[in-house]
This record gives structure tokens, sequence and C-alpha cells, in this order.
């Protein structure tokens, strides 16, 4: 069964542009997570969609939004991009809402790099 | 501020000795807690999971260990193997969902 997969791998943008990421999910599983990960601030959680509604949100400003569609598939949207931005950001999904029947599994990230 | 990079706690075994990893989480509701291993390159990959309602649990090669009255969590690795190394980090889950909270890692590093 093929894990989680995310597009792009590596991506470079400019201070104030925007990016959307993506993410597809294992297949059956409905629930996806987004996280970031960066060095100051490790792994920290971003939003998590199921059944296309966003059920949780992390401390993050509005720039950072998400979406989940029909297929579980989901895309992250960063707009007005700074250089704090600058991250792994990774994709997580999971079988069902509650992660006691089913742990995340973790993509390999989309790395961001703001200039 | 300045983006100070986490001080990542750090530990080195010899191959084929035990490795013990402890993780200290925050919040004494949390009644989830994943282990989860990152090698470079990678994102994270499960390893084990418990809930509250246990104090130890085993898998393949590694135990998990819940000490609710301390908020600790440490993980057993036994007969540690050069593949071991990564950067490990346990999770709690408040029930809410699948929202996570990650401790700041552990770097394990194994000596032939």
């Amino acid at each position: 069964k093929a894990g989680v997969t995310q597009t792009p791998r590596y991506l470079i943008k400019t201070r104030g542009q925007q990016v959307t990421l993506s993410c597809s999910p294992i297949s059956g599983h409905r629930s996806v997570s987004w996280y970031q990960q960066t060095p100051g601030q490790g792994l920290q959680f971003l939003f998590e969609y199921f059944s296309e509604t966003q059920r949780n949100k992390g401390n993050f400003p509005g720039r950072f939004s998400g979406r989940q569609f029909s297929n579980s598939r989901s895309e992250m949207n960063v707009s007005t991009l700074e250089l704090g931005d600058s991250a792994l950001y990774l994709c997580a999904s999971s079988l069902t809402d509650t992660s006691y029947n089913s742990p995340l599994h973790f993509g390999n990230g989309t790395r961001l790099t703001v200039t | 501020g300045e983006n100070v990079g986490l001080h990542l706690p750090t530990l080195s075994v010899q191959e084929g000795d035990n490795s013990i990893i402890n993780c200290a989480y925050s919040n004494s509701a949390s009644d989830y807690f994943i282990w989860y291993k990152q090698e470079s390159g990678k994102g994270p990959q499960f390893i084990i999971d418990i809930r509250s309602n246990m104090d130890k649990r085993q898998g393949q090669r590694v135990t998990v260990l819940l000490n609710k009255t301390v908020k600790h969590l440490s993980l057993q690795i036994a007969a540690t193997q050069p593949g071991d190394s990564a950067v490990y980090f346990c999770a709690e889950n408040l029930n809410t969902g699948n929202q996570f909270y990650f401790g700041t890692g552990t770097s394990l590093t194994v000596i032939p």
C-alpha cells in the first residue's frame, strides 16, 4: 500500500508570494493533518481535516489555510510568505478522526524555503 | 525574535547495547502517546503507541513505559542497531482528534 505522498518535495519562494502544498493520504484514510517542522519550534500542529471539514486548528495566523477534497486529498496554502515560514511541512493521514484506532502516518514532507 | 535552534538531547550507544530515550510530557490530561522515529530527509515514522490506561507496552525490540505520576514516557530499544540511528520524538494527544503535541526530540547515534 502506498504511503502518504506529498508534492512538491522542495519549493523556493520569495517573500510576499503564496504557495500551495499537496498531500495524498494512504488509500482509505479519511483524516489528514498538517504539521510544520522547524529547528526553532520543532513539530507544530497546523490543522486537521476529516471528511472535508476542518476539525482542529493550531496556533498559526490566518495566512495558513487548508482544505480537503472528497477523495481525502488535501492542500494547504500559505499566503504572503514570510522568511519565518521556511520549514518542512509534513502531512499525516489516519484512518479515522480519533488516532486511538489508527496512528498518524507521515509523508516525507515539502521543504519550503522563503528568500 | 531570533530563531534559535532547539537544543536536541543526544544519546550515543554501542551497537548491540540497549537504548533508553526519555520524554517528559506536558499535560496531565493527555491520554494517548506515540513514539516516532525520524531519519534524515524523511517524515516521522510510527514506532509504538500507548494509552494512558496502560503502564507498559512492548513491540518488536521496543518497549514503551508510561509513568503518569511524573508525566514521563520512555522508549527502550533492545540490541540497538546502526539502522536505529535517528531522531526520536514522543507525541501526546489530549483526546482532541488527531492533534498531537510533539517533544523536542532526542538524537540517537549508534556506534558500530
